[in-house]
């Protein structure tokens, strides 16, 4: 079982809301970790969005827009982004990252389409 | 703002060594670390290692009996040599900053491919 799973592709209008998972294995507890966003367009290196921990413990990159939040779900034991007032331009791929026994995992990745 | 070039050979054939080195401008080159990532054509991220100013390493255990990064302080570049490679070595090979554990300044990117 992978260490992050993420859906490999999500749809939503512009203007609406899209909450990305990033679901951890079972025997890792979402708690514990901090959990880092990045957006990578096609053909660009991925960009760093923000790292997620608790809501007095996150990070927002430099020059991240406020409409990119992360939280977590304990009950899934899951790190999610949450971007809202979607615009075209959010159209990419969304890799979310933990720092597991001192090596960056990485999940995945989501399609985030915009239509 | 700080910028990160990458540089290094294109091609390779299968059981080559695969070499890149990655120069910093415009900002401090102590007291990060210094990253390799890498993602095959079409699909997602793998993260090699990293290597701090004063050269302690940080390897990931999948690659890691293959895998050197080393430093260069004064020059303020740091490198990836990855030994025997394969196909499956294919991928483009980013170089990156880690601050406090987030990656947050990316090369550009080079397509190292692995064919006979």
């Amino acid at each position: 079982q992978a260490v992050l799973t993420q859906p490999s592709s999500l749809s939503a209008s512009p203007g609406a809301s899209a909450s990305l998972t990033c679901t951890l294995r079972s025997d890792i507890t979402v708690g514990t970790y901090s959990i880092y966003w990045y957006r990578q367009k096609p053909g660009s290196p991925p960009q760093y969005l923000l790292r997620y921990k608790s809501d007095s413990d996150k990070q927002q990159g430099s020059g991240v827009p406020s409409r990119f939040s992360g939280s977590k779900d304990a009950s899934a034991n899951a790190g999610i982004l949450v971007i809202s007032g979607l615009q075209s331009e959010d159209e990419a791929d969304y890799y979310c990252m933990i720092w597991h026994t001192s090596v960056a995992v990485f999940g995945g990745g989501t399609q985030l389409t915009v239509l | 703002q700080v910028q990160l070039q990458q540089w290094g050979a294109g091609l390779l054939k299968p059981s080559e060594t695969l070499s890149l080195t990655c120069a910093v401008y415009g900002g401090s080159f102590s007291g990060y670390y210094w990253s390799w990532i890498r993602q095959p054509p079409g699909k997602g991220l793998e993260w090699i290692g990293e290597i701090k100013h004063n050269a302690i390493t940080n390897y990931n255990p999948s690659l890691k009996s293959r895998v050197t990064i080393s430093i260069d302080t004064s020059g303020n570049q740091f490198s990836l040599r990855l030994s025997s490679v394969t196909a499956a070595d294919t991928a483009v090979y980013y170089c990156a900053r880690d601050i406090d554990g987030s990656i947050d300044s990316w090369g550009q990117g080079t397509l190292v491919t692995v064919s006979s």
